[in-house]
């Protein structure tokens, strides 16, 4: 099965700007992640999403950062507007089913955000 | 407080020999302990997941334990090869993940 997919990879853009990343997760996956790992650290949830709904949004600076999820499959992450220190890897998750604890989460490649 | 902490920061060791990884962990409720590697520039890949019943699983050359007492883990890799070199981070689930910082491995040859 195809894994799931980010883009861009990379990103370089000036302070102040707005940028979004997409994510397409593992078909018949109901659960996305967002996640912000900022290097040498590990990853740190964002958002949380069950098919189009947020389970968990409490780590997201809702200030500047928004994230959907409209028809419960691929999301988008933006920032607006961007600030140096949201310099990181943002990489998207998914799991078949949240309630389920076992099951395993999927990783996307993560878009490298490097902010000016 | 839910957190998970991992040690060595960072390790270097030579092609072939072995090395371990550590992992406490404060999770509540637990569900299962979980390993992945991650490799420079990519997402990270699952190595192994462990119930509190279970005490050892492996995946190839890597082997994790789990102390549900002491609430500790590690990971083991036996003769280590150049593609080790990776940062493995441990993962405690519950309610939601909790993320170790990782630990950096560097396999020389």
């Amino acid at each position: 099965e195809a894994g799931v997919a980010q883009s861009p990879r990379y990103k370089i853009i000036e302070k102040r700007q707005s940028v979004a990343f997409w994510c397409n997760p593992i078909s018949g996956h109901a659960t996305l992640y967002w996640y912000q790992q900022i290097l040498g650290q590990g990853p740190k949830l964002l958002i949380q999403f069950q098919n189009n709904g947020v389970v968990d949004d409490s780590q997201l600076p809702k200030d500047r950062f928004s994230a959907e999820r409209l028809k419960g499959v691929d999301s988008t992450l933006k920032i607006q507007p961007a600030k140096l220190e949201d310099s990181a890897v943002y990489l998207c998750a998914s799991r078949r089913l949240s309630g389920q604890s076992y099951n395993e989460q999927f990783f996307g490649p993560g878009t490298r955000l490097t902010v000016l | 407080k839910n957190q998970v902490e991992q040690s060595p920061q960072s390790l270097i060791i030579l092609e072939g020999k072995n090395c371990t990884l550590q992992c406490n962990y404060t999770v509540s409720p637990f569900s299962n302990l979980r390993w992945y590697k991650q490799d420079t520039g990519r997402g990270p890949v699952s190595l192994t997941i462990m119930t509190f019943s279970e005490n050892t699983k492996s995946n190839g050359r890597y082997t994790a334990t789990l102390d549900a007492d002491t609430k500790q883990s590690s990971l083991h890799i036996t003769a280590s090869q150049l593609s080790d070199s990776a940062s493995y981070i441990c993962v405690g689930a519950g309610n939601q993940f909790y993320f170790g910082t990782g630990t950096s491995l560097t396999v020389i040859p």
